[in-house]
């Protein structure tokens, strides 16, 4: 079956802190998304990564960055954390063709205080 | 850009009540293809359907159906006879040509015993 893992389902960190937010999928995806959902905003698309070593912005970059590696592992950066970064964040990963169903994990709910 | 409007913001109905969902999208591409996810409160994005923007037949699968019409930009999806396992946040999304999904903000469906 389909699995997409996150590291964390809460995650509690400081101002000025460097957060790392690991994603991993066991279905030899090619894509990999990062998402942050806010209330009444929906899923916003952070970046997303359609091979290894491969990584485009999405809507919202500002204050992240993306790591991939591993084919499996697509790893989101927020550089120096701040407080309206508070949100909860969601992986995905699909198929090499962009129209695939995205497959998501359980979510990361980030708090930055 | 693509644009996904869900004006529904929550829905409260009774256990076995109908309930529709309303998702309107813009865009240009001739050639887009529209989701439906569902969030239940463990936070996992769950798949529901896809439908290319050449299919514009309606489906039903078990209590879930959805209504494609390209004339008004809409895809509509229906509970029947909803149950109490049916309540989550229901997301209505559009890929196109730039191969980003783009979601709504999200319907907060809630059934009460």
């Amino acid at each position: 079956d389909v699995k997409v893992t996150q590291s964390s389902r809460y995650l509690v960190k400081r101002t000025g802190e460097k957060v790392f937010l690991e994603c991993v999928q066991d279905m030899d995806h090619e894509n990999m998304f990062w998402y942050r959902q806010d209330p009444g905003l929906g899923l916003r698309l952070i970046y997303f990564s359609y091979d290894v070593k491969m990584k485009e912005k999405g809507d919202i970059p500002e204050g992240y960055s993306v790591s991939r590696e591993k084919k499996e592992r697509f790893s989101l950066i927020l550089e120096s954390a701040s407080t309206n970064q508070t949100s909860m964040y969601l992986c995905a990963s699909s198929l090499i063709s962009g129209v695939q169903p995205q497959h998501f994990g359980d979510g990361t709910r980030l708090s930055i205080l | 850009a693509q644009k996904v409007t869900q004006a529904q913001t929550e829905i409260s109905v009774v256990e076995k009540e109908d309930v529709t969902l309303d998702c309107v999208y813009e865009t240009r591409d001739t050639t887009y293809y529209l989701f439906w996810y569902k969030q239940p409160p463990s936070g996992e994005l769950v798949f529901l359907i896809r439908r290319n923007s050449f299919d514009e037949q309606n489906e039903i699968s078990g209590r879930y159906s959805w209504n494609f019409q390209k004339s008004t930009s809409s895809f509509n999806f229906t509970i029947t006879a909803s149950q109490v396992v049916d309540s989550a946040v229901y997301f209505c999304a559009l890929i196109a040509n730039d191969y980003k999904l783009s979601f709504g903000a999200g319907t907060t469906v809630t059934v009460r015993a």
